[in-house]
């Protein structure tokens, strides 16, 4: 089975802080993805990588950068967080498109900012 | 460009009804790709069911079952004799030939099975 982890199911963190979330799978998955789910508004995407030191901006990338150093995680920074960005973070991966395969999912983190 | 529309934000329901989950989709590109996801309180997304645009066959698994019409770009997911524990979001999503990995999402239908 696909795992994909994400490092905290909860998060608090002040504004203005530098804020880390990580995900890693264990599928050698090449494709890695980060959403952000909000309600009333469903998953959207911030930003994605196709393989390692690569990553292209989705739709909502203003605020965040990201960071895949190593093919197995993907790294979403919050260069300084600000209380709009208090949201449920989820990450996917999948493998390189052979059939379009599903994404698969972390937990999620849902994220708080003071 | 895509869309996903799931018209329905909640619905509720008492236990054993059939309830159908309307999911309507907007692309030019002629290959493409269907997915339901299930969202249970507990967080994580769950991966229901794949379709491509070249199979129009619907599906049955279980108490589940798909209905994919071209014709009205519709791919509605059906739950016959529902269970408190079908109680989640589910998510309808659509991803293009064209449009490399990324899946366009509608914003979900929140479906409450009451006993």
């Amino acid at each position: 089975d696909v795992k994909v982890t994400q490092s905290s199911r909860y998060l608090v963190k002040r504004t203005g802080e530098k804020v880390f979330l990580e995900c890693v799978q264990d599928m050698d998955h090449e494709n890695m993805f980060w959403y952000r789910q909000d309600p009333g508004l469903g998953l959207r995407l911030i930003y994605f990588s196709y393989d390692v030191k690569m990553k292209e901006k989705g739709d909502i990338p203003e605020g965040y950068s990201v960071s895949r150093e190593k093919k197995e995680r993907f790294s979403l920074i919050l260069e300084s967080a600000s209380t709009n960005q208090t949201s449920m973070y989820l990450c996917a991966s999948s493998p390189r498109r052979v059939g379009n395969q599903p994404q698969h999912f972390g937990d999620g983190t849902r994220l708080s900012i003071l | 460009a895509q869309k996903v529309t799931q018209a329905q934000t909640e619905i509720s329901v008492v236990e054993k009804e059939d309830v159908t989950l309307d999911c309507v989709y907007e692309t030019r590109d002629t290959t493409y790709y269907l997915f339901w996801y299930k969202q249970p309180p507990s967080g994580e997304l769950v991966f229901l069911i794949r379709r491509n645009s070249f199979d129009e066959q619907n599906e049955i698994s279980g108490r589940y079952s798909w209905n994919f019409q071209k014709s009205t770009s519709s791919f509605n997911f059906t739950i016959t004799a529902s269970q408190v524990v079908d109680s989640a979001v589910y998510f309808c999503a659509l991803q293009t030939q064209g449009g490399s990995e990324k899946l366009v999402f509608g914003k979900g239908t929140k479906l409450t099975v009451n006993p």
